[in-house]
């Protein structure tokens, strides 16, 4: 069956240090990868897109990694704040298809 | 633009009522979406649409209904609310053509509890 796993524990992080997040896939050919931020009581918000045949993509102190032979993508937050704790959700699109599946999401927090 | 709006905030339901669930886009979208979000768990979806008129199941749609009479807006429908119903639910919407990618917007949500 298909599967995407994120990290489910949180990751407490201190303030300045990389925070790093997984999102693994099975039995998924995806056209593209995205990356959602969650606050409590929101909406996801937007943040990065990266395609099956792109390896990096980097937004501001975001950086986000694609590797379809590994199945995953990696999520960096480099010189981390606390303004970047939140809920992060990764969500595939497959080649043939135009939903989105989403997965359960990693909560990062920032201690100052 | 106030993009995606939802209506109610918060609802509480008793078992067997229904309710509808009201969504609007104002930024000309061909998709919405609904999905729920049930505590510590991610966005499964219901029920979408690709344009008006058109609407198809998602991955939960049992129990649930839905309607595009019009671009703007994406109405979902409990008719015999259960508390397995008890979630947050988010609208969402995209412009999709082929060859362009879909970012999808989201609503603030509806929390619904059903006792």
């Amino acid at each position: 069956s298909q599967k995407i796993e994120q990290n489910s524990e949180a990751l407490n992080i201190q303030e300045g240090k990389t925070a790093t997040l997984t999102c693994n896939y099975t039995n998924y050919s995806p056209a593209y990868l995205q990356w959602y931020r969650q606050d409590p009581g929101r909406g996801p918000v937007f943040l990065l897109l990266i395609r099956e045949n792109e390896k990096e993509k980097r937004k501001e102190r975001l950086k986000v990694t694609f590797d379809t032979t590994l199945k995953q993508s990696l999520f960096h937050i480099t010189a981390s704040q606390p303004a970047d704790s939140a809920t992060y959700l990764c969500a595939l699109r497959k080649a043939a298809g135009n939903k989105l599946t989403f997965g359960g999401g990693t909560r990062v927090l920032v201690k100052p | 633009n106030a993009g995606v709006t939802q209506t109610p905030k918060f609802r509480i339901l008793k078992i067997g009522q229904s309710m509808t669930l009201q969504c609007t886009q104002d930024m000309n979208h061909n998709y919405m979406y609904w999905y729920r979000q049930d505590p510590g768990m991610g966005l499964k979806l219901i029920y979408y649409s690709v344009g008006a008129g058109i609407t198809d199941k998602g991955e939960v749609p049992n129990g649930y209904n839905v309607s595009r009479s019009t671009t703007e807006d994406f109405p979902l429908r409990l008719e015999l609310a259960a508390p397995s119903q008890t979630s947050v639910y988010f609208c969402a919407s995209s412009f999709q053509v082929a060859g362009i990618t879909d970012t999808q917007y989201f609503g603030p949500g509806t929390r619904l509890t059903v006792l």
